[in-house]
């Protein structure tokens, strides 16, 4: 069975950092591109960022691009995803995502004074 | 930048056939996906390669591409079909757009 379980977020004040993690299994990690998708309370989904299998190559959103970063562990079938200098406007449910086609629940980051 | 448009909502009565349509420039160049989203939910992909059906999701669900748009077809709409339906592709940088969404209501 397909999971992929995200971890990391909370709340964190403007202007601070976050590293969410996803931890993948039951398919060969390997094997597929990695993204991360967000959904702003209320609002409809917007693709972050994607990394492909062997880490060479990385896409970013224009709203994220220079603040956040994608990065994988194939050895411990995990992504990553680096998020600095945080705006209200990044406050979102993030999902890890395997090409789309198989999510994870979602991990909430609150950006907030 | 790329955008994809989707109509905001769409009401159809049980029975009857649910169409969403997404335009964008880049669609006659790569493929569209859809996904489902029922609230509180994470997303569901029901359709990939325009018209291709994950395992799992019923046949009702069908989809076309004619160009600059897609569309998903949603035959003999069940209640629980209501949900977001979202499209996303790629586009020419190989990053990915979603469309804005559309809610479905059966009546």
């Amino acid at each position: 069975e397909v999971q992929l379980v995200e971890s990391g977020g909370g709340l964190v004040q403007p202007g601070g950092s976050l590293r969410l993690s996803c931890v993948a299994s039951g398919f060969k990690f390997t094997t597929y591109w990695m993204t991360w998708v967000r959904q702003a309370p209320g609002k409809g989904l917007e693709w972050v960022a994607n990394i492909k299998q062997d880490g060479s190559d990385k896409y970013y959103a224009d709203s994220v691009k220079g603040r956040f970063f994608i990065s994988r562990d194939n050895a411990g079938n995990s992504v990553y995803l680096q998020m600095n200098s945080l705006r209200a406007e990044d406050t979102a449910v993030y999902y890890c995502t395997r090409e789309f086609y198989y999510w994870g629940q979602g991990i909430l980051v609150t950006v907030s004074s | 930048s790329y955008e994809l448009t989707q109509p905001p909502s769409v009401s159809v009565f049980p029975g009857q056939t649910a169409t969403i349509s997404c335009s964008g420039n880049e669609l006659s160049r790569q493929y569209g996906l859809w996904c489902q989203q029922k609230p509180g939910q994470a997303p569901v992909l029901v359709l990939y390669k325009d018209s291709e059906r994950p395992s799992g999701i019923p046949e009702r669900f069908s989809g076309s591409n004619s160009g600059t748009t897609v569309t998903l077809t949603i035959s003999g709409v069940q209640p629980e079909d209501e949900a977001d339906y979202y499209c996303l592709s790629a586009d020419s940088t190989s990053t990915w757009v979603f469309g804005g969404g559309t809610k479905l209501t059966v009546l």
